[in-house]
């Protein structure tokens, strides 16, 4: 079974920096494309950033290109996603997802709060 | 990367069918066969109901059913059921390796 185990979230104050994980399981990591999708708290969801299986193509949304940085260590099954330049509107749930065009299996997602 | 625009509710008695739909434009929805849509019931994770504008992936109930025209896409939930209250979401790529995810829509059943 496909498992995507989320961490790393937690409160930061703006204009700081975190970095949140996902560790994969139950199917051939290195063979999919990953996303991150957040939602902020009573709204709807919003694409992030996809990444291809090898990690040579990466792509964001313009809310947060240039501070967010996907990447992924195929060796440990792992997708990451460093957040810099935070701000309040970054507030959400963070949702790792597997594929692009299709998310066909989502974690349970962590939650990230930009607040003083 | 404007938000693709869904009506902020819609609602059926049991046994309906209600039609849910996602409106883009030729950048987008209109531009390419990757619109899918997403059931997500409160406090829950979304789950997939539909991908490449209308395949179903397996588990899905054949209850639900995309398709688009033009630059509008759309979801149909036939024999509508208690357990399809929750809100809906479509997401379509928007070129330039981008996607862009609909505004939501919640389906009250009656």
């Amino acid at each position: 079974e496909v498992y995507l185990v989320e961490s790393g979230g937690g409160l930061v104050q703006p204009g700081g920096s975190l970095r949140v994980s996902c560790a994969a399981s139950g199917f051939t990591f290195s063979s999919q494309w990953m996303t991150w999708v957040r939602q902020a708290p009573g709204k709807g969801l919003e694409w992030v950033a996809s990444i291809k299986e090898d990690g040579s193509e990466k792509y964001y949304a313009d809310s947060v290109r240039g501070r967010f940085t996907i990447s992924r260590d195929n060796a440990k099954d792992s997708l990451f996603l460093q957040m810099n330049s935070l701000r309040a509107e970054d507030t959400a749930v963070y949702y790792c997802v597997r594929g692009a065009a299709g998310l066909d299996y989502w974690g349970q997602g962590t939650l990230v709060t930009v607040s003083s | 990367q404007s938000a693709l625009t869904q009506p902020r509710s819609v609602s059926g008695s049991p046994g309906q069918s209600v039609t849910i739909s996602c409106s883009g434009t030729s950048s987008d929805v209109g531009g390419y066969n990757y619109v899918s849509w997403y059931q997500q019931h409160p406090g829950k994770v979304p789950k997939v109901m539909i991908y490449d504008v209308s395949k179903r992936p397996s588990g899905v109930p054949d209850r639900f059913s995309g398709s688009k025209s033009g630059n509008t896409a759309s979801l149909t939930i036939s024999g509508l059921q208690a357990e399809d209250e929750a809100d809906y979401y479509c997401c379509s790529y928007a070129g330039r390796y981008s996607f862009v995810f609909g505004s939501g829509t919640k389906v009250t059943v009656l």
